[in-house]
């Protein structure tokens, strides 16, 4: 079965700097691929980037990138030059494949992101 | 944009009544998922749909059901709704095209059982 480990339930930040947001996993599939999503107090589930088992290079999406450790089993999230609008709820999730294609995720229990002046 | 919309924002229901969560999507998607969300818990899969009609348990099926009559829409019924049922409840849907495919979700739905 698979895993998303988050072991930071907060986090503060101050504006303008950088943060990095800690997800490990735990699978015997030799494909994967791990999603970030952000979920303001709107409710609303945000994605925000994507990286694969063999991708070569770790995925990059504007202030958005991850830090793909493969032998650590981790991919942390890491946001350059916070902004106050980045103060949120986190996730980590992990896809695996479902009949008829797509695939299905397993979440981990989120990070709460605050960004201070 | 892919809208993905939740019938309800809020929703207060009484012990044992049967409860209707309604999701609609409009781009075409072929897979909708319901889930879960309590604190320290994060999401957790309840059920989800690859096709009309077509339906699979999630990790956490007991105590719903779910209908899918039509593909654009996605409905998650709490036939008897009980108080640890209250919940933020998302719906979510993907292309079904490729193994990375993207979810998107609905605003969710605040649910209260008293």
């Amino acid at each position: 079965a698979q895993k998303i480990t988050q072991t930071q339930p907060g986090m503060f930040v101050q504006e303008k700097e950088a943060v990095t947001l800690d997800c490990t996993y735990d699978t015997s599939d030799p494909s994967y691929g791990l999603f970030w999503y952000k979920q303001p107090s709107s409710g609303e589930m945000i994605f925000l980037i994507y990286q694969g088992s063999y991708d070569q290079q770790n995925a990059t999406e504007g202030r958005y990138s991850l830090n793909f450790q493969k032998a650590r089993k981790s991919a942390n999230l890491v946001i350059s030059a916070s902004q106050l609008g980045d103060s949120a709820m986190y996730f980590c999730a992990m896809r695996e494949a479902i009949t008829g294609g797509g695939n299905k995720l397993t979440f981990g229990t989120g990070t709460q992101l605050k960004v201070e002046l | 944009d892919v809208k993905v919309t939740q019938s309800s924002r809020y929703l207060v229901k009484r012990t044992g009544e049967k409860v209707f969560l309604e999701c609609v999507q409009d781009m075409d998607h072929e897979n909708m998922f319901w889930y879960r969300q309590d604190p320290g818990l994060g999401l957790r899969l309840i059920y989800f749909s690859y096709d009309v009609k077509m339906k699979e348990k999630g990790d956490i099926p007991e105590g719903y059901s779910v209908s899918r009559e039509k593909k654009e829409r996605f409905s998650l019924i709490l036939e008897s709704a009980s108080t640890n049922q209250t919940s933020m409840y998302l719906c979510a849907s993907s292309p079904g095209k490729v193994y990375t495919d993207t979810q998107y979700f609905g605003p969710g739905t605040r649910l209260t059982v008293l």
